[in-house]
Parts: structure tokens; C-alpha cells; sequence
């Protein structure tokens, strides 16, 4: 089982639709998770952090299923800018970022 | 916005010479990092640093990477003998706390 899998998508949506992406993760004693961004051939960007009591930053809620090893990310009122590669990350300890594959998302007008 | 700065951002070197690819954490932050990124591939862990000493590396880097902090300021990573499928994005990231990190633009390493 992959540490952390995403589905690679690409999700193709309209502008102002509202997309959710999930994750899940293989190592229970994972310790901290995020959502990074990552436009083509760029750096990834840390775009939230994520926790079990959820978090909300403008259009995007984050949500950590600590019990069933599942993150999500929800996106609202999609604006084109949105598009790029939505990465799930969990350090499963000792500084180290596990990637995921990344979920393409492309918003259309 | 104080942030991660990397050069060169683009090295293209022949097979089995060594490369040095450098990074400026910002200021503050005591965690550094690198990571690769195959083209088409994740983003892969290689090796964290603090305290000046390696706190973590991954089976990728083995003994032909090293990492170093040779001022207050640069944090470098050198690849000796490089082979072609060390061709990547290479990608320095720090912390101040060692949760969050942040990332540089990146190097793209092109072994011909």
C-alpha cells in the first residue's frame, strides 16, 4: 500500500463549482498533515495545514479523519487561478514529508 | 515575505561529474531539507538537517550525496559522480519549527 495515495484525477470543473479531494495514508503514527499546491514545474506551496477539528482558509476547508487515516480538502467557488496540482503531504515523524502523487484540478470558464 | 532561494536554477552537467546545488534558507529557520522530484513523479524526501548533522536521510541518498552548511547562510547539497537518472528537480525546503515547511523554486539537474 502507497503511503499516501491520492486520486490523480484531473478533475475538470467549471468556475465557481465547489471539488473535494481526499487522501488517505498508511502510517498510523503520522503526526502532522497538509495540503501543498503545485503549479507546473514550480515549487510546492504550502497551502493549509490540516486537523482533526478542521480548518478553514477563505474558499478551502481542510478535514483529518484521524480513525480512518483520511484527509480532505474541499475548494469552493473554484476561480480559475485554482488550477494546479493539489498535493497530500504527512510527516510520519522526524521532520519528513511523505508526498503524494498529486491531484490535478482544472477550472474552467 | 521572506522565502527559500536556490541557484542555479537550471545545471546541466555530463555524466560522472559532481554538482553543488545551493540554497539560502530563510533566516530564521533551523530545519533544512532536500528533496527530488522526478519528471512526471512526487516530490521524494532525501535528507533533513539540524544542529549542523544529517537528522534523517532517505535510501535515495547514499554515499554519493553529501549536505553541508559551510556559512550562516548556505545550506548545499553536492552529488559526486552524477548518473543519468539523477536528472530532477531538486528542491531545498526549511522550518523554524521543523513542522511547516517551506520550499525553494528548485534546481533542475539535467545529467546528459
Amino acid at each position: 500500500r502507497k503511503e499516501v495515495e491520492q486520486d490523480p484525477g484531473p478533475f475538470n470543473v467549471p468556475e465557481g463549482a465547489t471539488v473535494a479531494f481526499n487522501c488517505t495514508y498508511s502510517n498510523s503514527a503520522s503526526q502532522s498533515f497538509f495540503w501543498y499546491r503545485q503549479d507546473c514545474r514550480k515549487e510546492p506551496k504550502l497551502l493549509m495545514s490540516v486537523y482533526s477539528s478542521g480548518n478553514e482558509d477563505g474558499r478551502f476547508t481542510a478535514q483529518l479523519n484521524r480513525a480512518s487515516q483520511y484527509i480532505s480538502l474541499l475548494i469552493r467557488d473554484s476561480k480559475l487561478s485554482d488550477s494546479a496540482t493539489y498535493l497530500c503531504v504527512v510527516n510520519i515523524g522526524g521532520n519528513k514529508l511523505v508526498f503524494g502523487a498529486g491531484t490535478i484540478l482544472r477550472v474552467k470558464s | 515575505e521572506p522565502e527559500v532561494t536556490q541557484t542555479p536554477s537550471h545545471q546541466v552537467t555530463q555524466m560522472g561529474q559532481e554538482v553543488i546545488l545551493r540554497c539560502v534558507p530563510i533566516s530564521n529557520h533551523l530545519y533544512f531539507y532536500w528533496y527530488r522530484q522526478i519528471l512526471g513523479q512526487k516530490v521524494e524526501f532525501l535528507v533533513s538537517f539540524y544542529n549542523n548533522e544529517i537528522s534523517e536521510k532517505s535510501e535515495i541518498f547514499d554515499d554519493q550525496f553529501s549536505v553541508e552548511r559551510p556559512d550562516g547562510s548556505n545550506f548545499t547539497l553536492k552529488i559526486r559522480s552524477t548518473k543519468l537518472e539523477d536528472s530532477a528537480m531538486y528542491f531545498c525546503a526549511s522550518s523554524d519549527t521543523g513542522i511547516q515547511q517551506f520550499f525553494g523554486p528548485g534546481t533542475r539537474l539535467t545529467v546528459l
